[in-house]
């Protein structure tokens, strides 16, 4: 199983801070996607990402896949109380045995105070 | 719409007891999967399947079985429960790995 690395593990910020989540792996991903979660369920998708050196924008989020396609990164501008969740990166590696299987990260929990 | 529904929202189990956690989804997708999630540890694939008919192993099956006869339903049997399986578990569905669509999940205590 390849690994997928999220950083950092836990950010707490300021309401109108910026904040940026990173998701990293030594193996190439074939797609990315980002989730956010809130307690008591299931993920809800923000983002997903196919092309090396894409950046998607979601209003005040900004998704960025690396030229390599190894690593993304998710970057908050002005973070709201309501941006609060776990944020999760899931893979499909570009491998024969990892076809068909979404692999997740451990996750970021963002909180921001008012 | 109801997307994806799981059943039940909370189960309590004894060691050695068998039950299934119900999966349906109405958006006619033909990829459907199932998810464990501990703390720490993000979510752990089980099994997934591409199709009724269709089912594989993901990264850990030991302990659960998965059947797909139809493109809604996709249940997902604890043979013999064990402590370790104490978990929240989440089915997903889509059209492909592209959008996976989560439903609210089930959180499961084995004593």
């Amino acid at each position: 199983t390849q690994l997928l690395e999220q950083s950092p593990q836990f950010l707490s910020i300021q309401e109108g801070e910026n904040l940026t989540v990173y998701c990293n792996s030594s193996s190439v991903f074939s797609s990315l996607q980002w989730y956010r979660q809130e307690p008591g369920e299931g993920p809800v998708l923000l983002v997903t990402v196919v092309t090396g050196g894409e950046v998607k924008k979601l209003k005040r989020l900004t998704f960025q896949f690396g030229d390599a396609r190894k690593d993304s990164s998710l970057h908050i501008t002005a973070a709201q109380p309501g941006d609060t969740g776990l944020y999760l990166c899931a893979g499909e590696f570009l491998t024969t045995d990892s076809w068909g299987k979404l692999q997740f990260g451990a996750g970021t929990q963002v909180v921001v105070t008012p | 719409n109801a997307g994806v529904t799981q059943t039940p929202k909370f189960q309590v189990l004894k060691t050695g007891q068998s039950m299934t956690l119900q999966c349906a989804q109405d958006m006619n997708h033909e990829y459907m999967s199932w998810y464990r999630q501990d703390p720490g540890m993000g979510l752990r694939l089980i099994h997934y399947s591409v199709g009724a008919g269709i089912t594989d192993q993901g990264e850990v099956p030991n302990g659960y079985n998965v059947s797909r006869s139809t493109t809604e339903d996709f249940p997902l049997r604890l043979l013999s429960a064990a402590p370790s399986q104490t978990s929240v578990y989440f089915c997903a569905a889509g059209e492909g790995l592209y959008e996976q669509y989560f439903g609210p999940g089930t959180r499961l205590t084995v004593t």
